[in-house]
């Protein structure tokens, strides 16, 4: 069974610092992963996904993601977050079966 | 992107009533539906996966006969909590898909409250 790890549960940054979370996945076959986003108050948006080519995935407002399948991770980064960057980020997983398995999730508090 | 909408947002029950919440695709064909409940501070749980015209698949641990899961159309999916109970409070989130490859969007989720 497919299943999704985020080892960080609320990361505190400055504004200007660089982001990166931690996103880990299991699952034996081919995968579709993805990065979704909940601002507060808000329902959730895709952010940026990988199905297959460029292991660098680019989203948007300047987000992106690397998929390193020897260590079946797909860390979000981003090298200067903003305060309007405070939210919950959300990995997911994809497998076979179509069903998408989400993570635990990662509050993200900006200082201004 | 595309529209998905679900209805109501919020809705407040007493114990042992039913409640169905809604969830259309504005401008699109959804081939799939999702169906997830969402805890307080916590991630979004898989609850079911319905296709149009067919049975939903539910997750382990989801009882079927109490989240009754129906897809009768390509625009609307129709989850109802029935003889909902206060640990049936949560937060209900559908998506849907057109299919396979396709992105997935979101509704604005169903905040439920049993008394």
């Amino acid at each position: 069974a497919q299943s999704v790890s985020q080892h960080n549960h609320h990361v505190i940054l400055s504004e200007a610092a660089s982001l990166e979370l931690g996103c880990n996945y299991s699952y034996g076959g081919t995968v579709n992963l993805f990065w979704y986003v909940q601002y507060p108050g808000q329902h959730l948006q895709l952010l940026l996904k990988y199905f297959s080519g460029d292991p660098l995935v680019k989203g948007i407002k300047g987000f992106e993601a690397e998929f390193i399948k020897s260590k079946f991770s797909f860390n979000l980064r981003k090298p200067s977050v903003q305060w309007s960057d405070t939210a919950e980020y959300f990995c997911a997983v994809k497998g076979s079966a179509s069903k998408i398995i989400f993570g635990s999730g990662t509050r993200l508090s900006i200082r201004p | 992107g595309a529209v998905v909408s679900q209805h109501p947002s919020r809705v407040i029950c007493k114990s042992g009533t039913s409640v169905k919440i809604e969830c259309r695709s504005l401008d699109f064909q959804a081939t799939t539906m999702f169906w997830y409940r969402q805890f307080p501070k916590q991630s979004l749980m898989l609850m079911a996966t319905s296709n149009e015209g067919s049975k939903a698949t539910y997750e382990q641990g989801v009882e079927k006969d109490k989240f009754l899961i129906n897809h009768a159309s390509l625009t609307l999916s129709t989850l109802t909590v029935t003889s909902a109970h206060p640990e049936d409070s949560s937060f209900y989130i559908c998506s849907a898909t057109q299919g396979a490859g396709a992105e997935l969007f979101f509704g604005e989720g169903s905040r439920l409250t049993v008394l």
